[in-house]
């Protein structure tokens, strides 16, 4: 079985000033690791995500995450964030050979941006 | 190119009552899967259907079911309301397991 930990529940930032949001998994298995966002009253929007190949993944709206195996953490970073950031960031695992197309979520982090 | 739409939005039902639930794909998806939302539990995995086979299933009571039709609409249905099983539940679509799931804005079900 898969699961996710996100460490931080709720992290407050600054206007322009960098995030990173923890994300670590565990699996017996490979996996594929995504990072989603989630906005008030909305559903689930990709924000990248790691399949092979390179560890650094660049995805929409100027995120990046950092795969990497050895310490099974997928953390997710942007250098200068916007009051629009503000929203819940969710990392999670597939691993389709053993456990289909499942997403395994974490608990969520809640990203507060301040003016 | 139109999203994943889920019906209704929003829903109030009485506990005991049955509640059914819908989901359009994006066109072309064949994998649908279900979701709930709950602050306690998170999100959790409901079921995956693929091709109007159920491909795979979560930890959840009987009283959760869902199908898939020809045209990959799904449809979830919850028997028996309890007040716990008010939630947000999302449907997503997927193209190809590697691809990641687009999701639907969800209904939101509340339990009286």
């Amino acid at each position: 079985a898969q699961s996710v930990t996100q460490l931080d529940s709720q992290v407050p930032v600054f206007e322009e000033a960098p995030v990173e949001l923890r994300c670590n998994y565990s699996s017996s298995v490979s996996v594929y690791l995504f990072w989603y966002v989630q906005y008030p009253n909305q559903g689930l929007q990709l924000l990248l995500k790691y399949l092979s190949g390179s560890t650094l993944v660049k995805g929409i709206n100027g995120f990046e995450a950092e795969f990497n195996k050895s310490q099974t953490s997928f953390h997710l970073r942007k250098p200068s964030v916007h009051i629009s950031d503000t929203a819940e960031y969710f990392c999670a695992v597939s691993a389709p050979r053993a456990a289909g197309n499942k997403l395994t979520f974490g608990g969520g982090t809640r990203v507060l941006v301040k003016p | 190119k139109a999203g994943v739409t889920q019906t209704p939005r929003y829903l109030i039902k009485t506990r005991g009552q049955q509640v059914t639930l819908s989901c359009s794909p994006i066109s072309g998806h064949r994998s649908v899967s279900w979701y709930q939302q709950t602050p306690g539990q998170g999100l959790q995995f409901l079921f995956e259907y693929f091709s109007e086979t159920q491909r795979n299933k979560g930890n959840f009571p009987g009283r959760f079911s869902g199908r898939q039709f020809s045209n990959s609409r799904s449809e979830m249905n919850v028997s028996t309301l309890e007040l716990g099983d008010s939630a947000l539940y999302l449907c997503a679509s997927s193209l190809s397991d590697s691809l990641g799931y687009t999701f639907g804005s969800g209904t939101r079900l509340t339990v009286v």
